[in-house]
C-alpha cells in the first residue's frame, strides 16, 4: 500500500527566503510523484511531478523537486518566496499496475500550508 | 474554456436529502474520479471511471452513486444525506494511456454543507 507523509502542516518563511516542504513517501513499487499547489476556495493545481529519469524535477512558479530513493523522499524547495506562494500544498503518490486498476489513483499527503511573511 | 468544471460550487442542504453533483470535463480524457477533502484538507480517493466503466471503488457508504452518462461526465448521487458528509468535494480527470506517470486535472470544487 501506498503512503505520503507531509512533515510540518504549517511552514511560515519570510519573503525571499528558501522554501523546502518535505514529502516522504511509502510505495512497494516505484512511485511516480507529484506535488499539486491549492489556493483558498479553489482546486488543486500541479506544480511538478517526476515519473522517471532525472531526479531533479523542475515545475512551475520557480519550483522544483528531487526525488531521492535512497530517501524515499520529494522535497519541494524554492530558492525564493514570494508573497504570491501563500497557499497549502499537497504531495501524492501514484504507480503503475500492470492490472490496469489503479488508472492515476492519487493518494495524497495530508498538505502543508505555508505562509509568507512580509 | 473551463477544463473540468463541478456544479453546483457551493451546496447547503438538510440532513436526509438527496442530493447531486455534476462534473463534466472538455479535456478528451477517458478517466474520471471524485476525491473527497474533509475539514481537516485531507483528500481521498472515492472513485474512478474509466470510459463510463467504474473501476475504483474505495470504501464509501452505498448512500454515494456515480454515475457516467458518457466520458465526459461522472455526477454524483448522495441519498440520505449526513452531517458527516459535509466536505468539498473534487472531481478530476485524466488521460488513458498515458501511464499512471499522468496528473490528474481537477475541478474547483464543491463545498457540501449539511445542517
Amino acid at each position: 500500500a501506498q503512503s505520503v507523509t507531509q512533515l510540518g502542516s504549517h511552514v511560515s518563511v519570510s519573503e525571499g527566503a528558501l522554501v523546502l516542504l518535505r514529502c516522504n513517501y511509502s510505495s512497494s513499487v516505484p512511485p511516480y510523484l507529484f506535488w499539486y499547489v491549492q489556493y483558498p476556495n479553489q482546486g488543486l493545481q500541479l506544480l511538478l511531478k517526476y515519473t522517471t529519469g532525472a531526479t531533479l524535477v523542475k515545475g512551475i512558479n520557480g519550483f522544483e523537486a528531487e526525488f531521492k530513493k535512497s530517501e524515499t523522499s520529494f522535497h519541494l524547495t524554492k530558492p525564493s518566496a514570494h508573497m504570491s506562494d501563500a497557499a497549502e500544498y499537497f504531495c501524492a503518490v501514484s504507480y503503475y499496475n500492470a492490472g490496469g486498476t489503479s488508472y492515476g489513483k492519487l493518494t495524497f499527503g495530508q498538505g502543508t500550508i505555508l505562509t509568507v511573511h512580509p | 474554456d473551463t477544463a473540468v468544471s463541478q456544479t453546483p460550487k457551493y451546496l447547503v442542504t438538510q440532513m436526509g436529502n438527496d442530493k447531486s453533483i455534476k462534473c463534466e470535463q472538455n479535456l478528451g480524457h477517458d478517466t474520471m474520479y471524485w476525491y473527497k477533502q474533509d475539514s481537516k484538507k485531507f483528500l481521498k480517493i472515492m472513485f474512478s471511471y474509466n470510459n463510463k466503466e467504474l473501476i475504483i471503488n474505495e470504501t464509501v457508504p452505498n448512500r454515494f452513486s456515480p454515475k457516467s452518462p458518457d466520458k465526459a461526465h461522472l455526477n454524483l448521487h448522495i441519498n440520505s444525506l449526513e452531517l458527516g458528509d459535509s466536505a468539498v468535494y473534487f472531481c478530476a480527470s485524466s488521460p488513458r494511456g498515458a501511464g499512471m506517470d499522468t496528473e490528474a486535472f481537477f475541478g474547483q470544487g464543491t463545498r457540501l454543507t449539511v445542517v
